[in-house]
């Protein structure tokens, strides 16, 4: 059972253009929510948190929104550049399991073209 | 500072062999978490350490185990390797607050 879902394996987007990756989840216990970047061969990148307290946190190009009725939640990352080439995962977690369990999306891979 | 460093970065072993895979977190952090990567299904949690004693656990057969040690490195052990047990393994440790973990590069396994 996917708590956290991707459900897009596979975004294109033109350079200088806005990358938009969504991510649902069903467990309304879920209060902070992450984005991690990853190239082949190397580790998830820690990108950006959310809180659910809030419904938008910005920093630099990247954005998140939360919509918490909905259980959604999307990076924008704006303007687009060819190093945002990647796969982009979003994780949650709960209160209870702040410190040592968070459960991932299955990715999304973006690809930035020229 | 140092990252978080896995060895061996890539392994290949025979069906019904075991495994063993390191990981050193960085240096304060106590908490160190395995995930097994698969094209399919992604990240999966696997287990959760915290100095010493394992706090939470995945969904995986109890051929997969692990262990942590007083200086906080982690080592993961899989027995009776699978085909399916191929996969990128990756360790992530973490201070403890707000969730934001920081990962090794992984450790490719590939059962053949």
């Amino acid at each position: 059972d996917q708590q956290v879902k991707q459900n897009s394996p596979s975004l294109s987007v033109q350079e200088g253009r806005i990358s938009i990756l969504n991510c649902d989840y069903t467990n309304s216990m879920f209060d902070y929510f992450l984005w991690y970047k990853k190239y082949p061969a190397e580790g998830p990148t820690f990108l950006i948190s959310i809180s659910s307290i809030k419904d938008k946190n910005e920093d630099g190009r990247f954005t998140v929104f939360l919509n918490k009725s909905a259980k959604h939640l999307s990076l924008h990352i704006v303007p687009s550049q060819p190093g945002d080439s990647a796969v982009y995962f979003c994780a949650a977690s709960t209160p209870e399991n702040r410190d040592d369990k968070i459960i991932f999306g299955k990715g999304t891979r973006l690809h930035i073209l020229p | 500072k140092a990252g978080v460093t896995q060895t061996p970065r890539y392994l290949i072993k025979t069906r019904g062999q075991q495994v063993t895979l390191s990981c050193s977190p960085i240096s304060g952090h106590r908490s160190v978490s395995w995930y097994q990567q698969t094209p399919g299904q992604g990240l999966q949690f696997l287990f959760e350490y915290f100095s010493e004693t394992q706090r939470n656990k995945g969904n995986f057969p109890g051929r997969f185990s692990g262990r942590q040690f007083s200086n906080s490195r982690s080592e993961m052990n899989v027995s009776t390797l699978e085909l399916g047990d191929s996969a990128l393994y990756l360790c992530a440790s973490s201070l403890g607050v707000g969730g934001s973990y920081t990962f090794g590069s992984g450790t490719r396994l590939t059962v053949v």
